[in-house]
Order: structure tokens, then C-alpha cells, then sequence
């Protein structure tokens, strides 16, 4: 089945810091999503991405859909504690199996120590 | 409510017993979804809804496993003989319709199964 390689699995990041993380596919797909995840909550849409080469910012996160629409990336500006989540990248067709999202694995991100 | 909901929040069983788990959409969204997150990974697509039917049931894991949905609005997703396998977090979703790009996920459900 389709899968949604995310990388890196986790980063350590300090204030001020601008992070990066990517997700990669097989397979293509229509749409790509950012979702972040805080303990105990579920995911919460940050970006949607509809279109191949697209850029979008949103705040301080600006994410890109790959032009071969097999990949995407989020970066996040000026890193702050409240950063700190898991963020996931989501694959979406939208004219198949009802928009069901394919997901990452995730990227744990944590405050260096 | 103004977001989507989940109940229990928590639910510790012993393996072979069975549990429902119940989700309230935003009102008014027709496509509801269920996904199940292992600790530490991604979710996991399990089914889904457009009103009361569920044209989609491939992520299902076995047969075990069953959802509703009765008057377009709350799910239930049953587990029978629950196994310790099954342990997870179940997340439940809605978006305005099927077509509709953006899905608004619950706290989610955690699931123990002794």
C-alpha cells in the first residue's frame, strides 16, 4: 500500500532555531497536509498544500508540494517552546477512497536540553 | 459542539471483552472518519462514512472490527474480543463532505487491552 516516509523521526531544537522536515511517497497524491499533534490532543491542520510546486506560509511555517507531487516539505521560522509536538505529513487523493488521509510517521520534535 | 468528539477518553479492558467507542462529528459534516495511532506512529486509516453508509472499509483490521453510524451524525466503532494487539489511540475525524479537503480530528480514544 501507499506509504509516506517522514524524516527525520525526531529533532532537538532551540529557540530562535529554523527547522525543517520532509516527507516523501511512492506514490502520488493530490493534496498534501501538515498536521501537528500535542500530547493527549489530536492532529490539528496547520497547511494544506493542493497544487505541485506550491508554496505556502502559514505564520512562521511554510511548506512546499513537491512538482513530482511525491514529496513536500515544512519549515518552521524562529522557533518557540510552543513548537514542540509531533508534526505529520498526510497524502490525500481526492477522487479515490473518499479523501482517506495517508499519514508520516511523524517528526517528534523536542527542546534542546 | 463546536469540535469533534470523543468518548471515553480512556478505556482499559481485558483481552477477549468487547468495546464501543463513540464519536459525535461537527455538526452539520457529513464525511466522518476513523483512524487508529500505535504509540509512536502514524495513523492508520480504518474506515469511513459519507451520511450513514461506508463505501470504504479496507483499513479494518479484521473482522473484529465494526463501525456505525445512525442518523448521519454519531459513530460507534465496536471491537469484539478485543486483543492486546488492538491497543491504540482511535481518532475519529469529519470534514463538511467527502469532496472537502480538510478533516477536523477529535482528542481521540486510548484503548488498553490487559
Amino acid at each position: 500500500g501507499q506509504q509516506l516516509n517522514q524524516s527525520p523521526q525526531s529533532m532537538f531544537i532551540q529557540e530562535g532555531e529554523d527547522v525543517s522536515m520532509n516527507c516523501t511517497s511512492s506514490s502520488i497524491f493530490n493534496t498534501w497536509l501538515w498536521y501537528k499533534q500535542d500530547p493527549g490532543e489530536g492532529p490539528v491542520l496547520l497547511i494544506a498544500l493542493y497544487k505541485a510546486g506550491e508554496l505556502t506560509s502559514n505564520g512562521r511555517l511554510t511548506a512546499q508540494f513537491g512538482i513530482t507531487r511525491k514529496d513536500s516539505f515544512l519549515n518552521i521560522s524562529a522557533s518557540i517552546p510552543s513548537d514542540v509536538g509531533i508534526y505529520f505529513c498526510a497524502g490525500q487523493i481526492s477522487k479515490a477512497a473518499g479523501n482517506k488521509l495517508t499519514f508520516g510517521g511523524g517528526t517528534r520534535v523536542l527542546v534542546k536540553p | 459542539g463546536a469540535g469533534v468528539s470523543q468518548s471515553p477518553s480512556n478505556k482499559v479492558t481485558e483481552k477477549g471483552k468487547d468495546v464501543e467507542l463513540r464519536c459525535d462529528p461537527i455538526s452539520g459534516h457529513t464525511a466522518l472518519y476513523w483512524y487508529r495511532q500505535s504509540l509512536g506512529q502514524g495513523l492508520e486509516f480504518l474506515i469511513y462514512f459519507q451520511g450513514n453508509s461506508a463505501p470504504d472499509k479496507s483499513g479494518l483490521p479484521s473482522d473484529r472490527f465494526s463501525a456505525e453510524r445512525t442518523g448521519g451524525s454519531v459513530s460507534t466503532l465496536t471491537i469484539q474480543r478485543t486483543q492486546q494487539e488492538d491497543s491504540a489511540v482511535y481518532l475519529c475525524a469529519s470534514s463538511l463532505r467527502v469532496a472537502s479537503l480538510g478533516q477536523f480530528f477529535g482528542p481521540g480514544t486510548r484503548l488498553t487491552v490487559l
